[in-house]
């Protein structure tokens, strides 16, 4: 079964950090680009973060450029994204996915993890 | 610029055709990808590349476009299709954008 389990959301303070891990399983982890996404209350989508299958490349947005870093581990099938000096903004649902190669689509879904950053 | 566009809201009524639009530059020079979401549950693909459909999605489900503007059509629109709808395409630099959504409504 192809699947992606996001985990390490929490409430956290302004200015402090956290770090969200993405298990996958069902797939050839090494062989995808994989993305976050996020999605504040009541909001539409907002895409955050890619990593190359290799870890070559990496994208940030705008918004979180310079305070969240995409990583991954290809031996443990895991996706991160480290983020600090967050900001009450932040608080979101945040999903990884898996691009589908050579479409530029999300073909797989985790179920997301909640990040609330509040004093 | 790498926005992309699409009505807030949209209804249909049950058994009647569909179309929600997005609109943005970069549809002139990448694909664009349509997902839909249920409240509390992550979205889901349903049309990818020029008018392709994962595993399982409806064929009531089609996608089609030209220059600056993408369509997602639901053809014979059921109750289980009302949710939001988001569009997808690449950006500059190698970013993603979604559009705002479309809430759809079935009558």
């Amino acid at each position: 079964q192809l699947q992606l389990v996001e985990s390490g959301g929490g409430v956290v303070q302004p200015g402090r950090s956290l770090r969200l891990s993405c298990v996958g399983s069902g797939f050839t982890f090494s062989n995808y680009a994989l993305h976050w996404v996020r999605q504040a209350p009541g909001k539409g989508l907002e895409w955050v973060a890619v990593i190359s299958h290799d870890a070559g490349n990496f994208y940030y947005a705008d918004s979180v450029k310079g305070r969240v870093t995409i990583s991954r581990d290809n031996s443990k099938n895991t996706l991160y994204l480290q983020m600090s000096n967050l900001r009450p903004e932040d608080t979101a649902v945040y999903y990884c996915s898996r691009e589908k190669a050579d479409y530029d689509a999300f073909d797989i879904w985790g179920q997301g993890t909640m990040v609330t950053v509040s004093s | 610029s790498s926005e992309l566009t699409q009505d807030p809201a949209v209804s249909v009524a049950l058994g009647q055709t569909v179309r929600i639009t997005c609109q943005g530059d970069s549809l002139r020079n990448y694909y664009v990808s349509w997902y839909k979401q249920k409240p509390g549950q992550a979205p889901i693909l349903v049309i990818f590349g020029k008018n392709n459909r994962p595993s399982g999605i409806p064929d009531r489900f089609s996608g089609s476009g030209s220059g600056t503007t993408a369509s997602l059509t639901i053809t014979g629109a059921q109750a289980e299709d009302e949710g939001d709808y988001y569009c997808n395409s690449r950006g500059s630099g190698g970013h993603r954008v979604f559009g705002g959504g479309t809430k759809l409504t079935v009558l």
